[in-house]
């Protein structure tokens, strides 16, 4: 059974771009979160998503938003990206909604801001 | 407000010893807990969950307690070795969704096994 994919996993954009990173989860998981992970603030949830529909989210500006495709896959998105946006970003996918069921992560997509 | 603490922040072992990692958390109202590892600059690798229902679980050298009524939980690691260097982080799903989100995420304890 294939795991997480997040792709790409490494770039780099400079401020005031924006970005686009994609999760493909584990088969038959509808639960897709994503996490922002940064060496000050550690790992801060960003959102969930499930039966494409967003059930959380975290405390971050409206400039991250995401969304979920029928297929469970899901993008999140990052617009006029400033230098503290820096960060690893990391997706997790699960059979269940808000915690019911294991978590399984990706490798994670590392951005850099210049 | 659901808080995970992890103690100790960094720990440094000869191989062989056996270990104990520490994660509390301050709401006892909890669905699972969970533990991961997480290699330096990579995803966080699934170790153990914990239902709330359950007291223990174990994988290979790796067992894990939960006390929900003190919320605490330990990682023990048995006879360590250097594969097993990593950070190691615990996270809880509450049981109130007010929270906010599905799962909340301790600091982690760094662990270094030396050869």
């Amino acid at each position: 059974k294939a795991g997480v994919t997040q792709t790409p996993r490494y770039l780099i954009k400079t401020r005031g771009q924006q970005v686009t990173l994609s999760c493909s989860p584990i088969s038959g998981h509808r639960s897709v979160s994503w996490y922002q992970q940064t060496p000050g603030q550690g790992l801060q949830f960003l959102f969930e998503y499930f039966s494409e529909t967003q059930r959380n989210k975290g405390n971050f500006p409206g400039r991250f938003s995401g969304r979920q495709f029928s297929n469970s896959r899901s993008e999140m998105n990052v617009s006029t990206l400033e230098l503290g946006d820096s960060a690893l970003y990391l997706c997790a996918s699960s059979e269940y909604l808000l915690g019911g069921g294991e978590l399984f992560f990706g490798e994670g997509s590392r951005l850099t801001v210049l | 407000k659901q808080e995970v603490t992890q103690i100790p922040a960094a720990l440094s072992v000869p191989e062989g010893e056996n270990l104990v990692l520490n994660c509390s958390f301050t709401d006892s109202a909890i669905y699972n807990l969970q533990w991961f590892r997480q290699d330096p600059g990579k995803g966080l690798t699934s170790l153990l969950l914990i239902q709330s229902s359950q007291r223990e679980q174990t994988s290979g050298r790796l067992n894990a307690s939960l006390d929900k009524s003190s919320g605490r939980s330990t990682l023990y690691i048995a006879a360590s070795q250097p594969g097993d260097s990593a950070t190691y982080l615990c996270a809880v799903s509450p049981l109130n969704d007010n929270y906010g989100q599905n799962f909340v995420f301790g600091p982690g304890t760094r662990l270094s096994v030396l050869p």
